[in-house]
């Protein structure tokens, strides 16, 4: 089945401990990127990849690290966790350019993060 | 990137068709329109997408007139299961413009 996985699904934390929720797709996309989502804000993008060993920063990066080191996966890193980054992220992933679907993104079940 | 603007929230009951509007005045001539659904403690799905006229795909069909300014997503005789929030984005074909604003938020009553 093509899809997006995320883990953890859950995770509860402290300030300042380094974690790393992993995303990985199955479909052989080019693109992927991770999303934070708050109430009232919707979701942003923290950063994107638009290919192995290409990232770039999205509209929120700050406090975050990604890395691109194979195609399927692309791991968000939080090297020091504070209670602000408590939220619900989101990996998605799409197709090449050259496919059509200009702006399809397959996202994943999501990961709901709390810092204490 | 185009501002878009979207109703917060509509109500339907089953069976109806429910049109949702979004207006993105300053649209730029690169860009594309493109509709997804979420639902509680889920990811967005994608449910089309458009550049002018009309589109239709198995889930809704998306119109767009032709001084680009605005758009309807509208889903055919809504059933319970159509509950969720509805986001319009504005944005050329690349990969870093997705943009997702508040949403509208669909409530379908038996």
């Amino acid at each position: 089945e093509a899809q997006v996985t995320q883990n953890p699904r859950y995770l509860i934390t402290v300030t300042g401990k380094k974690l790393t929720v992993t995303c990985s797709q199955n479909m052989n996309h080019e693109y992927m990127s991770w999303y934070r989502q708050d109430p009232g804000l919707g979701l942003r993008q923290i950063y994107y990849s638009m290919n192995v060993e290409v990232t770039d920063k999205g509209d929120v990066p700050e406090g975050y690290k990604v890395s691109r080191k194979e195609k399927r996966n692309f791991p968000l890193i939080l090297e020091s966790p504070s209670p602000n980054q408590t939220s619900l992220y989101f990996c998605a992933s799409s197709l090449p350019e050259t496919s059509g679907s200009y702006n399809e993104q397959f996202f994943g079940p999501g990961t709901r993060l709390t810092v204490l | 990137l185009a501002k878009t603007t979207q109703p917060i929230s509509m109500d339907s009951y089953e069976g109806q068709e429910v049109n949702i509007t979004c207006s993105h005045n300053n649209i730029a001539t690169n860009d594309y329109i493109t509709w997804y659904q979420q639902f509680p403690s889920q990811g967005p799905r994608f449910i089309i997408q458009g550049y002018k006229t009309k589109v239709t795909n198995e889930v809704a069909s998306l119109f767009i007139p032709a001084d680009r300014k605005s758009s309807t997503l509208s889903l055919p005789r809504v059933s319970l299961s159509d509950t969720a929030v509805y986001y319009c984005l504005v944005g050329p074909t690349g990969r870093r413009a997705l943009t997702f604003g508040s949403g509208t938020r669909l409530q379908v009553q038996p």
